[in-house]
């Protein structure tokens, strides 16, 4: 299997523009979860989807943010307009079911607003 | 609330010494655990989970942990750390009632030849 796949890997992008992270998840899996990691925050979670539904987006920072998952195979997560406080890693992470079962990371997008 | 709390920033050992990573966690229902090792410039991986039973849960690399639920514990050990377990180490609980994971802020493990 291929993994948690992102895109792109690194985002250099200016205040104000949009910014728009992709992930595929790992085939089969039913939840789907995006992190950000900062050094000052550590990782937080800001949103999971299960069966493509988003089920809990309270770590989403504020409207600036959205994120979709218009199919089992495909999110993305938004941020318009960008903002240099945004400047993180940006992991999407996969897993099959319940609280129980290991979730996937992927690779990350590293993300600098200037 | 669940909440995790890695009691060390950072943890230098030599080669070949023994480890503890500490982790204490905070809930009040029954919570799932976790140990994930993020290598530099990568995603994070999972090294090991407790759900139940045995509270001695071994995982990949030869880590194990021990779960301490008197001492709302879950430290992470190994017995021999190499040069390639340099990495930063996470601590996650969840909660039965679904997939959200609370992390740590993690602990930075520095291993010295």
């Amino acid at each position: 299997d291929a993994g948690v796949i992102q895109s792109p890997r690194h985002e250099v992008t200016e205040m104000g523009q949009e910014v728009t992270l992709r992930c595929k998840p790992i085939s089969g899996h039913n939840s789907l979860f995006w992190y950000r990691q900062t050094m000052m925050r550590g990782l937080e979670l800001l949103i999971y989807f299960n069966n493509n539904v988003p089920i809990d987006d309270s770590g989403m920072p504020e409207d600036r943010f959205s994120a979709k998952m218009p199919n089992a195979s495909f999110s993305t997560l938004k941020i318009q307009p960008s903002e240099p406080r945004d400047s993180a890693v940006y992991f999407c992470a996969s897993s099959w079911g319940t609280a129980k079962n290991i979730q996937y990371f992927g690779a990350g997008t590293r993300l600098s607003v200037l | 609330a669940q909440s995790v709390t890695q009691l060390d920033s950072q943890v230098p050992v030599f080669e070949e010494a023994p480890v503890e990573l500490r982790c204490n966690y905070s809930s009040s229902v029954s919570v799932y655990l976790f140990w994930y090792v993020q290598y530099p410039n990568q995603g994070l991986q999972l090294l090991l989970k407790y759900l139940s039973g045995s509270t001695l849960v071994k995982g990949i690399n030869g880590f194990e942990a021990e779960f301490n639920k008197s001492q709302t514990s879950f430290h992470l050990r190994k017995p021999s750390v190499h040069i390639s377990d340099t990495a930063e180490y996470f601590c996650a609980v969840s909660d039965s009632q679904g997939g959200k994971l609370i992390f740590g802020q993690g602990t930075e493990l520095s291993v010295k030849p």
